[in-house]
């Protein structure tokens, strides 16, 4: 069946560093989105892209789709401590109607 | 306030014995969803459902059963079958669930563990 893979698993970084989640699936995706989980939270929808090789902003993060549909990547630009909590993509194939959830990153930072 | 209700919040489970987990929603959406989650894992779909009185198997629905007599509400029953209970067990609707487009709004999760 179809798996999504995020790298890394966990990551920490000082406040005012950069970072960086891949998300790698073993099928094309119709579309990518991009939940963040707050700890002891429940996740909350950050984004959608569709289109092969878009790339959105939403202030200090940027979202990618690759070229092949199979990838994304979400960035952070100068972290802070509100940024801290497991990032997930998900995406849908084109045969099923559920969506699939990548493994997630854990994000800490600290000042 | 709209939103997805779901309880409760923490569940002791004894061996043997089957435990139910609420889910209800405000928010008029034909979709509903179960997924439970594990450290290091991500979230794993167990069931869904598109329409009431109509669901179907997620990736990992041993040991679990649903159903779905009102649109409102989706509870989730982990029988004694499953083995493996010790998760943390969180409810998603969506508007229609047939569109390869939707985003999910989740409730606030209920953590499971086996006494």
């Amino acid at each position: 069946g179809q798996q999504v893979m995020q790298i890394p698993q966990y990551q920490h970084v000082q406040e005012g560093e950069d970072f960086t989640t891949y998300c790698n699936s073993s099928t094309t995706l119709s579309n990518i989105q991009w939940y963040k989980q707050r700890p002891g939270g429940h996740p909350v929808f950050l984004i959608q892209l569709v289109k092969s090789g878009e790339v959105k902003k939403q202030k200090r993060l940027t979202f990618q789709f690759g070229e092949a549909k199979k990838n994304s990547s979400l960035h952070i630009t100068a972290t802070q401590t509100t940024d801290v909590g497991t990032y997930f993509c998900a995406g849908y194939t084109g045969t099923a109607s559920k969506l699939t959830f990548g493994t997630g990153t854990r994000l800490q930072v600290t000042l | 306030d709209g939103g997805i209700t779901q309880s409760p919040k923490y569940l002791f489970r004894k061996e043997g014995q089957n435990v139910t987990l609420s889910c209800e929603q405000n928010l008029n959406h034909d979709a509903m969803y179960w997924y439970r989650q594990d450290p290091g894992q991500g979230l794993r779909l167990i069931y869904y459902s598109q329409i009431v009185n109509d669901f179907q198997k997620g990736d990992i629905a041993e040991g679990y059963s649903v159903s779905r007599e009102k649109k409102e509400s989706f509870p989730l029953t982990v029988t004694s079958a499953q083995k493996n209970p010790t998760a943390f067990y969180l409810c998603a609707s969506s508007i229609d669930g047939t569109a390869l487009n939707e985003k999910l709004f989740f409730g606030s999760g209920t953590q499971l563990s086996v006494l």
